[in-house]
């Protein structure tokens, strides 16, 4: 079954600290990895979008990396600030069909000031 | 500004009334979808459109009816409105359809929908 897992579920770290979260997917054929940042009340903003043979990906203080072999990728936040307060989303798009991308449920970030 | 724009942006409505949740973008994209987001269950697909008069069925589409006459307009219809599509629901774009394109999607800001 095509499914994207998340973790941690939630975390609270306190402003200008680094965090890393976590994204493990089972879905196959691959085609890309996206990470995207979505605001309470907002619709998701994409941040990242890797392919197979990207291992990293830098958008300012956001760096995603993908391990295709194990199927893991993190997205990784530098100095965190207030403004970084977000659902974090991974969703992996399946090599296949149209009806393609699997989401998973988000980590929910606050930075604490 | 290039955006997606959905409305309305919240509805309090009853069991039974039809309505419609119009989404626009302005992008001339190819791809158009709508997901409902529920807490604990993360986005889930209701219907996508590959282009005009192209749709088809997500992975929650039951109870719901989109069309795709227009490039730039994909409304979500309920005919006939149940508490269980009580729901947070999001229309999204990207330039192309394929399951190879590296586009990202564009997604509107919401709209809240509760059914009494």
């Amino acid at each position: 079954k095509n499914q994207v897992e998340q973790s941690p579920q939630s975390l609270i770290i306190l402003e200008g600290k680094n965090c890393t979260l976590q994204c493990n997917y089972t879905v196959s054929p691959f085609s890309n990895l996206r990470w995207y940042k979505q605001d309470t009340g907002r619709g998701p903003v994409s941040l990242t979008i890797m392919t197979f043979s990207e291992n990293t990906k830098s958008n300012g203080r956001y760096t995603a990396t993908l391990d295709a072999d194990t199927k893991q990728s993190s997205l990784h936040i530098t100095a965190s600030q207030l403004s970084d307060s977000a659902s974090y989303i991974c969703v992996v798009k399946r090599l296949k069909g149209y009806s393609t991308l699997t989401f998973g449920k988000g980590t929910m970030l606050l930075v604490s000031p | 500004e290039a955006q997606v724009t959905q409305n309305p942006r919240y509805l309090i409505t009853v069991t039974g009334k039809k309505l419609t949740v119009t989404c626009s973008q302005n992008m001339n994209h190819e791809y158009m979808s709508w997901y409902r987001q529920d807490p604990g269950l993360g986005l889930r697909q209701i219907y996508y459109s590959m282009n005009v008069e192209v749709t088809d069925k997500g992975d929650v589409p039951e109870g719901y009816k989109v069309s795709r006459k227009e490039k730039r307009n994909f409304p979500l219809i309920l005919e006939s409105p149940s508490p269980n599509q009580t729901s947070l629901y999001f229309c999204a774009s990207s330039l192309f359809a394929g399951s190879r394109s590296n586009q990202p999607q564009h997604f509107g800001d919401g709209t809240r929908l509760s059914i009494l």
